[in-house]
Order: C-alpha cells, then structure tokens, then sequence
C-alpha cells in the first residue's frame, strides 16, 4: 500500500542550528500538508502545498513539494527552542482526498 | 470558537473490556475523523465520518467501530479491547475532505489496557 517516510526519525540540535525533514511518498500526491506536535500534544496544521515545486516561507520555516510531487522538505533556519515537537507530512491516500496518510514523523530536539 | 473538544482524557480499562471515546467537531464542520497514535508512533487512520455515515475506514479489525450523531459530534467504541490497543486516540474535523483541507485535532483521549 502506499506509504509516507520520513528521514530523519530523530534530529539533535543545538539552538540556532538549521534543521531539515524529508519526506518521501511511494505514490504521487496532489497535495501535501505538514503538522507539527508538540511533546504531550496534538498536530497541528502547519501548511499545505499543491503545485508541482512550490515553495512557501512562514517565518524561519521553509517548505518544498518536489518537482515529481513524490517528496517535500521542511527546513528550519537558526532553530530555537519552541521549535521541538515532532514533524508530520501527510497526504491523500490512494488518489481520493477522503483520508489523509501520515508520515512516520521527525522529532527535533533543540538543546539551548 | 471553540476547538476540537475530546473526552475523556484519560481511560483506563482492562483487557476484554470495552472503551467509549467522545469528539465534538468544530462547529460547522461536518467530517470527523478518527486516528491512533501508539507511543512514539505516527498517526493510524481508523475512520472517517460525514454527515452521519461512516465514509472509510483504515486496517483495523471490525472491533473498532463508531458512529456520528446528527450534531455531527462522534464516538468511537472499541470493543474486546487489547493491551496492544493502548495509545491517544485522536479525533479531527475539517471543513471538507481531509486530503483537500486542513485538519484540526482535539486533545487526544488516552487509552491505557491492562
């Protein structure tokens, strides 16, 4: 079935380091949406892309839908430490756009 | 306006038991969708419901069940439950679908089986 990864599972890093998550998906997506969870909370929405090699900026965060439309990358500039949590990618199963698949996950630890 | 709202927060139940898991959407939202979340896991699809049908449902056993009410508030039941049943189950609404839409979570009820 189709599947969402994500590398790396775990990221360490010190306050002010830059910080990248990549997801891959085994299928094509029409679009995709990043969430962010905090330790002890729930996802939240961050952003959702759906062009073929769009690029959107919010604020430190930087986010990239591939060409292919099979990856995408979130990168964080001079991290700081609200930043930990754990980052999702998410996307369309099977084509329909009834249920999303999440992605295993990148959990960033910034130590200050 | 209020948010995604769960109850409870914590459950605790023992293995055969059954467990009952309540969400209330935001208001206007008409699809609930439900997720588990084992720990240090990612987020497992379990059901989608809209407009009072449940609309698709992920690999789990037939076990996991729910419905929705008119309100559009919803509840999952998992029946015969497992130790391995053990996680936060989260619930989301959306305005639309989910893979068009963004999705807000509620807080999460946490399931302990022993």
């Amino acid at each position: 079935g189709q599947q969402v990864m994500q590398i790396p599972q775990y990221q360490h890093v010190q306050e002010g380091e830059d910080f990248t998550t990549y997801c891959n998906s085994s299928t094509t997506l029409s679009n995709i949406q990043w969430y962010k969870q905090r330790p002890g909370g729930h996802p939240v929405f961050l952003i959702q892309l759906v062009k073929s090699g769009e690029v959107k900026k919010q604020k430190r965060l930087t986010f990239q839908f591939g060409e292919a439309k099979k990856n995408s990358s979130l990168h964080i500039t001079a991290t700081q430490t609200t930043d930990v949590g754990t980052y999702f990618c998410a996307g369309p199963y099977g084509g329909a756009t009834n249920k999303l698949i999440f992605g295993t996950g990148t959990l960033l630890a910034v130590q200050p | 306006e209020a948010g995604v709202t769960q109850s409870p927060t914590h459950l605790i139940k023992t293995r055969g038991q059954q467990a009952t898991l309540r969400c209330s959407p935001i208001s206007g939202h008409t699809s609930v969708y439900w997720y588990q979340q084992a720990l240090g896991l990612g987020l497992q699809f379990l059901l989608w419901y809209d407009e009072g049908e449940e609309r698709n449902r992920g690999n789990f056993p037939p076990r996991f069940s729910g419905r929705q009410f008119p309100n559009y508030s919803s509840e999952l039941n998992v029946n015969a439950l497992e130790l391995e049943d053990s996680a936060l189950y989260l619930c989301a609404s959306s305005l639309g679908l989910a893979g068009d839409n963004e999705q807000f979570f509620g807080p999460g009820t946490r399931l302990t089986v022993l």
